[in-house]
């Protein structure tokens, strides 16, 4: 069974940098790409990126770049989500999510709460 | 890349029928047969109900169901149940090697 194991709730002033990870099990690392995405409360998904583990091609949302890194670690078979930078905006659940194909994400993380306060 | 188009709030009662629209442009949905949609659940991580703008994978249901025409894709869900209640987005990769969400639909069984 594919499952995504995410990190857990943070609290982060503005300015600083938050970085998340996904632990993921159930299949080969490199054979599923990850995504994350980004729900403010109340609101909608928003994508951010995407990694290939296979070989860490990254692609980031333009809202998102300069201030995103995203990494896969083959050793650990874990996905890294950084974001610099922080401000109350960035106030969110972010989710890593996989598929077996780049277009779409069969299978979700439980999420992972960021709070941004100074 | 400007979010996808979807209506606030749809409602249906138990056993009928509704559709959810998704918009998007030349860039995303009426270029690539690539749209998904995703169900969420309050306080719960979304779930894939469609991919591929019209399969559905292994253990959802046959009463979900995804068409597209020109720039629109829609999902139908038939045979309501209170347990479709829930949020309801739309996905489509887009022209510039991103995805881009909708900004999600309220479903409301009567």
């Amino acid at each position: 069974e594919v499952q995504l194991v995410q990190s857990g709730a943070e609290v982060k002033q503005p300015g600083t940098t938050m970085k998340i990870s996904c632990k993921v099990s159930g299949y080969t690392f490199s054979d599923r790409y990850m995504h994350w995405v980004k729900q403010a409360p109340g609101k909608g998904l928003e994508w951010m990126g995407l990694v290939d583990p296979e070989d860490g091609e990254t692609e980031y949302a333009e809202k998102f770049r300069g201030r995103v890194t995203m990494v896969a670690d083959t050793s650990t078979d874990t996905v890294y989500m950084e974001l610099s930078g922080l401000r109350s905006e960035d106030t969110a659940v972010y989710y890593c999510a996989t598929g077996w194909a780049r277009h779409f994400m069969d299978v979700w993380g439980k999420g992972s709460t960021v709070t941004v306060s100074s | 890349q400007s979010a996808l188009t979807q209506p606030a709030s749809v409602s249906g009662s138990p056993g009928q029928s509704i559709t959810i629209s998704c918009t998007g442009t030349s860039s995303d949905i009426g270029s690539y047969n690539l749209v998904s949609w995703y169900q969420q659940h309050p306080g719960k991580a979304p779930k894939l109900m469609i991919y591929e703008d019209t399969k559905r994978p292994s253990g959802v249901s046959n009463r979900f169901s995804g068409s597209k025409s020109g720039y629109t894709a829609s999902l139908t869900i038939s045979g309501l149940q209170p347990e479709d209640e829930a949020d309801y987005y739309c996905c489509s990769y887009a022209h510039t090697r991103t995805w881009v969400f909708g900004g999600g639909t309220i479903l409301t069984v009567l």
